[in-house]
């Protein structure tokens, strides 16, 4: 069963253009994480956040945990052809420790020059 | 370093047939897991370890085994390819923080 629901799916946008995509769930997790998966690689992590209501900024990339620990978002200001990926989602369900993820279905980004 | 590496990158096999991946990892990790990766289904845990010696079930377990058998090592096992075991299979270990690192991949295809 698939506890992570991330929306967008896909999303096409112009360069410098500011987006969002939003991670959720029913169940409430000791961590998430967000990570970049590029063509032919393995997923490279961006960011844990473990604090209700936590926000961390890397960058043009900002990264919110919801204050209940159930929801996450990923908002990208400016965005840029080098952003383009398929961006996931991961939690560690409370429930199951902090060693077991699960991960949301992406969503893929691409930033048109 | 090299991190996470996985062995081999890519693979053809016929149903029915057997075969071994191999992942391993020198950044002496505990965790080690084993996901596979299909359109539109993220990362689903196949099986983990939590330490040398030890193995547990993840989301989709069935039709595959593995084997812990040296820390820095984590096999998964098909035992009768089928061909809804066609996927990339991707292999991460963790330490004690929460960051997973994750290797390259095998595409493996099952005609």
């Amino acid at each position: 069963t698939q506890l992570l629901e991330q929306s967008p799916q896909f999303l096409s946008i112009q360069e410098g253009e500011n987006l969002t995509v939003y991670c959720n769930s029913s169940s409430v997790f000791s961590s998430l994480q967000w990570y970049r998966q590029e063509p032919g690689e393995g997923p490279v992590l961006l960011v844990t956040v473990v604090t209700g209501g936590e926000v961390k900024k890397l960058k043009r990339l900002t990264f919110q945990f919801g204050d209940a620990r159930k929801d996450s978002s990923l908002h990208i200001t400016a965005a840029q052809p080098g952003d383009t990926g398929l961006y996931l989602c991961a939690g560690t369900p409370i429930r199951s420790g902090t060693y077991k993820y699960i991960f949301g279905t992406g969503t893929r980004l691409k930033v048109l020059a | 370093n090299a991190g996470v590496t996985q062995t081999p990158k890519f693979r053809v096999l016929k149903t029915g047939q057997s075969m071994t991946l191999l992942c391993a990892q020198d950044m002496n990790h505990e965790y080690m897991y084993w996901y596979r990766q299909d359109p539109g289904m993220g990362l689903r845990l196949i099986h983990y370890s939590v330490g040398e010696g030890t193995t547990a079930k993840g989301e989709v377990p069935d039709g595959y085994n593995v084997s812990r058998l040296k820390k820095q090592n984590f096999l998964l096992g098909l035992e009768s390819a089928a061909p809804s075991q066609t996927s990339v299979y991707f292999c991460a270990s963790k330490g004690q923080n929460y960051e997973q690192y994750f290797g390259p991949g095998t595409r493996l295809t099952v005609t």
